[in-house]
């Protein structure tokens, strides 16, 4: 079975901070591996996915994420944050080339971003 | 453009009663997913269509949960005879297909009293 672990429950930044939040995922195959944002009061939206290619992936919002198969991570960074980026953060997996690919989802990790 | 769309954003239930949850999927969609979200977790699985035909149903938590897309589009979750840890936050998700991201709802929130 899948599972995905995100170390961090909660982070507090201040503004122009760096941001490195870590996921790692046990799977036996091969995987597609998501970022999903929340932002309050808002549904679930994709933040950069990874299905093959280069492992370093760029996603909206000058996020990006890097695929590292031997550490089976798939961390999400920012150089910069901003107050607006203000969320909770999904990392999530599921199995490549499989019809009905439900996502397994870590627990989340509550970012805030301190004006 | 129209997003996945799900009714009532919020339900309240007497536990005991039954409740089903609406989810209309961005059109043209072939598969749709449920997912429950407990407070403070990430979505678990619940079950998965592929138009009409309800392909995976391994994360339904009992017997109460029943799921239905009978044409192919809108879907109903319903759930019966209602329990308190049945209360959560209720996703559902909609791909192109079942290789493609999914795009999810608001979500209803149901609570058992």
């Amino acid at each position: 079975a899948q599972s995905v672990s995100q170390h961090n429950h909660h982070v507090i930044l201040s503004e122009a901070a760096s941001l490195e939040l870590g996921c790692n995922y046990s799977y036996g195959g091969t995987v597609n591996l998501f970022w999903y944002v929340q932002y309050p009061g808002q549904h679930l939206q994709l933040l950069l996915k990874y299905f093959s290619g280069d492992p370093l992936v760029k996603g909206i919002k000058g996020f990006e994420a890097e695929f590292i198969k031997s550490k089976f991570s798939f961390n999400l960074r920012k150089p910069s944050v901003q107050w607006s980026d203000t969320a909770e953060y999904f990392c999530a997996v599921n199995s490549r080339g499989n019809a009905g690919n439900m996502l397994t989802f870590g627990g989340g990790t509550r970012l805030m971003v301190k004006p | 453009g129209a997003g996945v769309s799900q009714s009532p954003r919020y339900k309240v239930a007497k536990r005991g009663q039954d409740v089903a949850l609406r989810c209309d999927p961005i059109s043209g969609h072939v598969s749709l997913f449920w997912y429950q979200q407990a407070l403070g977790q990430g979505p678990e699985f619940l079950t998965y269509f592929q138009n009409e035909a309800q392909l995976d149903k391994s994360g339904l938590p009992s017997d109460r949960f029943f799921a239905e897309r009978p044409e192919g589009s809108v879907s109903t979750l319903k759930i019966q005879r209602t329990q308190q840890e049945d209360s959560a936050v209720y996703l559902c998700a909609s791909s192109l297909d079942g290789n493609q991201p999914q795009h999810f709802g608001d979500g209803t929130r149901l609570s058992i009293l």
